[in-house]
């Protein structure tokens, strides 16, 4: 596997809109799928799962979609708080091998 | 650039045993980080390395695990002895303090410990 992080794409969105993380996966036998949040200083936090069985699984202010089609995972944010700013990265598992985990998109929440 | 790499990719050892897992970060990177990932949980944070020193360990879980970094540069993370319930993927990240970017992390691929 691959170390991930080198290129940064950022997402800046007003307060209160959704917002919309896009990720691209690489392994159509991937089962397995987190999303994670980065905050400034500290270590990745997870933000919530779906396992490929699912298409959309729903959390607290956050819904995560799976295409298995075009093998794209998204994540929702509804009503974004300046909280919310962080780096937010996808990881997929393949059943009995490790994390591969997504470049990772840097989210700015503007007052 | 190289990323961040991480030995062995897979270890299998039965309890009571030790194992010594090794992470190498990107090159000029100060700040290390150890993860790990037990069985259907999520990712949890063990400990911080600032160069040679212990910033934040406070993600240990016990006494048989024990952090180096010797020189500042790669990281061993040792388990002795390993119990079942150790068993789990096992992440280093590396970061630099002086990016402009922010304290982004950058993961290694992780080992997977099993243990039986």
């Amino acid at each position: 596997g691959e170390s991930v992080g080198l290129h940064l794409p950022t997402l800046s969105v007003q307060e209160g809109d959704n917002s919309i993380i896009n990720c691209a996966y690489s392994n159509s036998a991937s089962d397995y799928f987190i999303w994670y949040k980065q905050e400034s200083g500290k270590g990745p936090q997870f933000i919530i799962d779906i396992r490929s069985n699912m298409d959309k699984r729903q959390g607290q202010r956050v819904t995560v979609l799976l295409n298995k089609t075009v093998k794209h995972l998204s994540l929702q944010i509804a009503a974004t708080q300046p909280g919310d700013s962080a780096v937010y990265f996808c990881a997929e598992e393949n059943y009995g091998q490790n994390f591969v985990f997504g470049p990772g998109t840097r989210l700015s929440v503007l007052p | 650039e190289a990323g961040v790499t991480q030995f062995p990719s897979h270890s299998v050892i039965e309890k009571g045993q030790t194992v010594t897992l090794r992470c190498d970060p990107i090159s000029g990177h100060d700040n290390l980080y150890w993860y790990r990932r037990v069985m259907g949980k999520e990712i949890k944070f063990l400990l911080h390395f600032v160069k040679e020193s212990k910033q934040d360990e406070s993600g240990m879980p016990n006494n048989r695990f024990l952090a180096e970094r010797t020189g500042g540069t790669y990281s061993t993370l040792k388990v002795q002895p390993a119990e079942l319930e150790d068993s789990g993927v096992y992440f280093c990240a590396s970061s630099f303090s002086g990016s402009y970017l922010g304290n982004e992390q950058f993961f290694g691929p992780g080992t997977r410990l099993t243990v039986l």
